[in-house]
């Protein structure tokens, strides 16, 4: 079956330390996303990449950072400079034409104690 | 700056009876408007979608409107089942909004909606 798989499902971090949430897909899609979804909140874009070894910032891309040397790939890395890192973290993908449409993972939790 | 709002924050229904979610949005540059619905510790998954061209898409029980000089588009579900029950969220396209637009959508809050046998 074609998806999208996040890992961990649940994470918890200390304060100061990095963490890198996985993210893998058999899609074929070109483009990949990182959203972050905070209770009352909209899902917010952190990075998205439509093409490998081209990533671009999104709206809240202050604390974190990606690489895409695979297609299949998108990792994202919390870092210590994100100052409210506890959050439900979605990773994306989609085709690069046509519709807007987006397939999620089944989302990370990342826990900040 | 909120640029898509869902002022319902949740939604109650009976069912059977019609499920009506509303979404308004101040950019009019956007072209393109989707609802996801979302389970609780899932991704969202689309449900339907809606170009700007139109003023209503249909598909099984979801229907989308869209008045573009209100700035307004409404989900209808109907009929209501218990299964329906999850968070609805809304989000919108810009085609200008710094190279291409793919991926790029400004969500709403979500609506919840619990539908009651």
């Amino acid at each position: 079956d074609g998806g999208i798989t996040q890992s961990p499902k649940y994470l918890f971090r200390k304060e100061g330390q990095n963490v890198t949430l996985s993210c893998e897909q058999n899609l074929n899609h070109d483009a990949m996303y990182w959203y972050r979804q905070d209770p009352g909140q909209g899902l917010r874009l952190i990075y998205y990449s439509q093409i490998v070894n081209d990533f671009q910032k999104g709206d809240i891309a202050e604390g974190y950072s990606v690489s895409r040397e695979k297609k299949e790939s998108f990792p994202l890395t919390v870092t210590s400079a994100q100052k409210n890192p506890t959050a439900f973290y979605l990773c994306a993908s989609s085709m690069v034409t046509g519709a807007n449409v987006l397939t999620f993972g089944a989302g990370s939790r990342l826990t900040v104690l | 700056d909120q640029q898509v709002k869902q002022n319902s924050p949740s939604l109650s229904v009976q069912e059977g009876r019609i499920s009506i979610l509303n979404c308004d949005y101040t950019n009019s540059m956007f072209d393109y408007f989707l609802w996801y619905k979302k389970y609780p510790a899932e991704g969202p998954t689309f449900l339907i979608s809606i170009s700007s061209i139109k003023d209503k898409n249909e598909d099984g029980r979801f229907t989308v409107f869209l008045n573009k000089s209100a700035k307004h588009l409404s989900l209808h579900i109907v009929p209501s089942q218990p299964g329906d029950s999850a968070v609805y969220f809304c989000a919108a396209s810009d085609p200008n909004a710094g190279g291409t637009s793919y991926g790029k959508l400004t969500f709403g809050q979500g609506t919840i909606l619990t539908v009651h046998p």
